[in-house]
């Protein structure tokens, strides 16, 4: 069966340390692989998008992996601060699919302490 | 402004009720999608629009409708049918069906 799953459901960190998010997949073949930040109460915010011939992406503080061997795209956030305390979410879009639907983990919730 | 807007923020139903949640966008978008959010779960997707008056459902339609009569407006009606009603529902649109997709705030549905 076809799964998206992310490393553990919550994640708790130092601030200044960086915070390594993993989301593995089984049985899809990603054209593209997303992270969105997810807060309380709130709509998914877009952050990264990484395509399957990307090995990595950055923005900001920001780092994408893939590793379409492994099956495998790890999230980077250095310097993490407080406020980057979230829900982190990674969606995928199956290759060769014309209706564009992304698939989603249920995401890990990262708490970072000063 | 531009965005996509959702309303209400909260949205109370009650026994054998329909009850509409608006979706609204003025980026232009052609596509737009409703999504499904449980506690621990991952988005499910609901019913998707490729372009004006055409739809699609997803993996857990039942119980639900659209409309899609305008590019900027795509509401989501949960029936009667739907038993099991209380979530927190997502709107999201993209440019088209290949591209990145944006979400709304989110309408909190609750069973009285």
């Amino acid at each position: 069966s076809q799964k998206i799953e992310q490393n553990s459901e919550a994640l708790n960190i130092q601030e200044g340390k960086t915070a390594t998010l993993t989301c593995n997949y089984t049985n899809y073949s990603p054209a593209y692989l997303q992270w969105y930040r997810q807060d309380p109460g709130r709509g998914p915010v877009f952050l990264l998008l990484i395509r399957e011939n990307e090995k990595e992406k950055r923005k900001e503080r920001l780092k994408v992996t893939f590793d379409t061997t492994l099956k495998q795209s790890l999230f980077h956030i250095t310097a993490s601060q407080p406020a980057d305390s979230a829900t982190y979410l990674c969606a995928l879009r199956n290759r060769g699919s014309t209706l564009g639907r992304l698939y989603f983990g249920r995401g890990t919730q990262l708490t970072v302490w000063p | 402004d531009g965005g996509i807007t959702q309303s209400p923020k909260y949205l109370f139903r009650k026994e054998g009720q329909n009850v509409t949640l608006s979706c609204e966008q003025n980026l232009n978008h052609d596509a737009m999608y409703w999504y499904r959010q449980d506690p621990g779960q991952g988005l499910r997707l609901i019913y998707y629009s490729q372009i004006v008056n055409d739809f699609q459902k997803g993996d857990i339609a039942e119980g639900y409708s659209v409309s899609r009569e305008k590019k900027e407006s795509f509401p989501l009606t949960v029936t009667s049918a739907q038993k099991n009603p209380t979530a927190f529902y997502l709107c999201a649109s993209s440019p088209d069906v290949r591209e990145t997709q944006y979400f709304g705030p989110g309408t909190r549905l609750l069973v009285l």
